[in-house]
């Protein structure tokens, strides 16, 4: 069982550079989420999607931007690398907004120089 | 916004005791998850609690929905090695994002 995908594990980034973190579950879940995790701290939502098309804010978007062509694949788009973006981050997916847990991926640790 | 107040932030522990944490809330909550997250994983959910009152074991641990739905506790008995990692709580109010507490480290000492 795959569950959440999350590509690259680790990504060191200079200050301005961009990229895209990738997830993918295959859970046929309509819902996936981003979050952020720094150290001592809960979960941060980024953003989320109810399905394919469809996406919203959380509670610290700025900075970030994603996509959901495909009810499989969240990717999360950072466009212009600060250190403030220095974190791990975690996709999930559930099946309903009703919560009976998300599945997670194992994380992408990025470090921004 | 909402908060979550999560505590003990991290417990000493020797093998074989009982360990209890608990999370609160200012705002009443729908939901209460419990997850563990490994060094390099993503969190696993534990145990999930939908009814104020409910009181929910998985093997060694057992999770309440406190019964003003603004707190929750997580217990484990006879604590093991690989009970070691970060425990997180989680409630979900009524617009269905959970809001998560900072984490509980749980650490084995030698």
């Amino acid at each position: 069982n795959a569950g959440v995908t999350q590509t690259p594990k680790f990504r060191i980034l200079k200050i301005g550079q961009s990229m895209t973190l990738q997830c993918a579950q295959d859970m046929n879940h309509n819902y996936m989420y981003w979050y952020r995790q720094d150290p001592g701290m809960g979960l941060k939502l980024i953003y989320y999607s109810v399905g394919a098309g469809i996406t919203d804010k959380g509670e610290v978007p700025n900075g970030y931007n994603v996509s959901r062509s495909t009810t499989e694949d969240f990717p999360l788009r950072l466009e212009l690398a600060a250190p403030s973006q220095t974190s791990v981050y975690f996709c999930a997916s559930s099946r309903t907004a009703a919560n009976y847990g998300y599945t997670f991926g194992s994380g992408t640790r990025l470090t921004v120089v | 916004g909402q908060q979550l107040n999560q505590s003990p932030q991290s417990m000493f522990i020797q093998e074989g005791e009982d360990v209890s944490m608990n999370c609160t809330s200012s705002s009443i909550f729908n939901t209460w998850l419990w997850y563990k997250q490994d060094p390099g994983e993503g969190p696993v959910l534990l145990i999930a609690l939908y009814k104020a009152g409910e009181l929910t074991s998985n093997g060694r641990l057992t999770a309440q929905f406190g019964i003003t739905r603004k707190d929750s506790f997580l217990n484990i008995s006879a604590s093991i090695p690989s009970d070691v990692g970060i425990y997180f709580c989680a409630g979900q109010g009524s617009n269905y994002q959970l809001i998560w507490g900072a984490g509980t480290k749980l650490i084995i000492k030698p």
